[in-house]
Formats: C-alpha cells, structure tokens, sequence
C-alpha cells in the first residue's frame, strides 16, 4: 500500500514569507508526528496529533510554527516569516496507534530552505 | 521529558567487524526502544525495536541489548557491509511520543 507522502519534496523560499508543508499519513493510522531535522543533525520532535485529541505541540520552536490535522487525514505544517535557521527537512511520520511498539513510518520529508 | 544520548557520534568500522553504538536514556519509565536507519538522502526506517520487558532482541546480523537498571541500550550489527553505512537513530518512548537521540554515523570501509 501506499505510504506516507510529503509534498513538496523541496520549497526554497525568501526569509519572512510564509510557507505550508503538507504531510498524508498511511490511511488508518491515527497518531501523526511532525519533526525538523537540521542538516547532520538528529529529529527535533515538533507536534503530535492522536486521533480527536488535543495535539502535543511541547517542541514547537516558536510561534511562528503552527501545524493542524483534519480528523485522521493530511496535516500541514505551517511556518510563518520564515527565518534562515528554520532551513531544515521537515519529516512527517505516522503510526497506526499510539503507545509503545508501535512502528512510526516516515515519510520522504520536505526540504526546506530559506534564503 | 526523555533525553536520548548516543556514543560514538560516527563509527568506522572494517568489513566484516561488528559495530556497536550505544544509547542512554533519563526516563526509567520509557518501555519502548527502536532503532532506525537513516541512508544518505532517504527516510529513517525501523530496523529493529526492544520493548522493556525484554532483554535482548535478535534478527539476523542485528541485535539490540536492554539495560534498564542502567537506562542504556545498544545496537549490534555483526559481520559488517558496506551497505550497513548509514546514520543510525536510537530512540525512547514514555508517553506517546518517541525522543530521538542525534544520530550515529557508520562507515564500513571495504
């Protein structure tokens, strides 16, 4: 079956524009994570949406990072006035449940860049 | 929250010798340990995973070892190839979300 899809795959965009990253998880699963992964860096945990819940939004940088999730489809990811340090891959990952052993699948990520 | 830390931050090892990285984690309460593999330029992929209840967990030429007494965990990959290369991500789960160590890098040299 089909796995989880980012898109785009790369946006290089101007510093203080506003960008949209889109994430669709593997249908069924309803735990969604987001994370930034900087370049030779490790996977910053940004959000979590479980089902109806409220979502976990403790890694959130800063203010100008907001995500949503319809029900237990797509996701965006929304950065706002883009800064040069948010240049990173932004992985979206899903799982079908949450809770221990439970395989998070990722997608192939967004490449971002901010010039 | 968690905190996941790992040692050695890049490995060379010869083909054919066995590599192991090792993590550590603060949470005693996490149960769920994976371990994921990172090519150059893909997603990370789960290659292998130990829950707490368990000590030791084998497949083929990777193995992962629990020390919950010691909070630490560790992967072993015996009889190296050169497809082995890759970063590879030990994590941690407490709650329902899992925290990522930073990442090791492993070069098996032909």
């Amino acid at each position: 079956g089909a796995g989880v899809s980012q898109s785009p795959s790369n946006k290089v965009t101007e510093k203080g524009k506003d960008v949209e990253l889109r994430c669709d998880p593997i249908s069924g699963h309803t735990a969604l994570y987001w994370y930034r992964q900087r370049l030779g860096q490790g996977l910053e945990f940004l959000i979590y949406f479980q089902g109806n819940s409220a979502p976990d939004k403790s890694g959130l940088p800063s203010d100008r990072f907001s995500a949503e999730r319809t029900g237990e489809s797509v996701s965006t990811l929304t950065i706002q006035r883009t800064q040069q340090e948010d240049s990173a891959v932004y992985l979206c990952a899903s799982s079908q449940r949450p809770g221990p052993g439970t395989e998070q699948f990722f997608g192939p990520g967004t490449r971002l860049t901010v010039l | 929250g968690e905190n996941v830390e790992q040692h050695p931050s890049t490995l060379s090892v010869q083909e054919g010798d066995s590599a192991v990285i090792k993590c550590t984690y603060s949470d005693s309460a996490s149960n769920y340990f994976p371990w994921y593999k990172q090519e150059l330029g893909k997603r990370p992929q789960l290659i292998i995973d130990i829950r707490s209840n368990v000590g030791e967990k084998k497949d083929q030429r990777i193995a992962v070892t629990l020390n919950k007494t010691a909070k630490h965990f560790s992967l072993h990959i015996t009889e190296t190839q050169p497809e082995d290369s890759a970063v590879y991500f030990c994590a941690a789960r407490g709650n329902n979300r899992l925290a990522f160590g930073k990442g090791n890098q492993v070069v098996v040299i032909p």
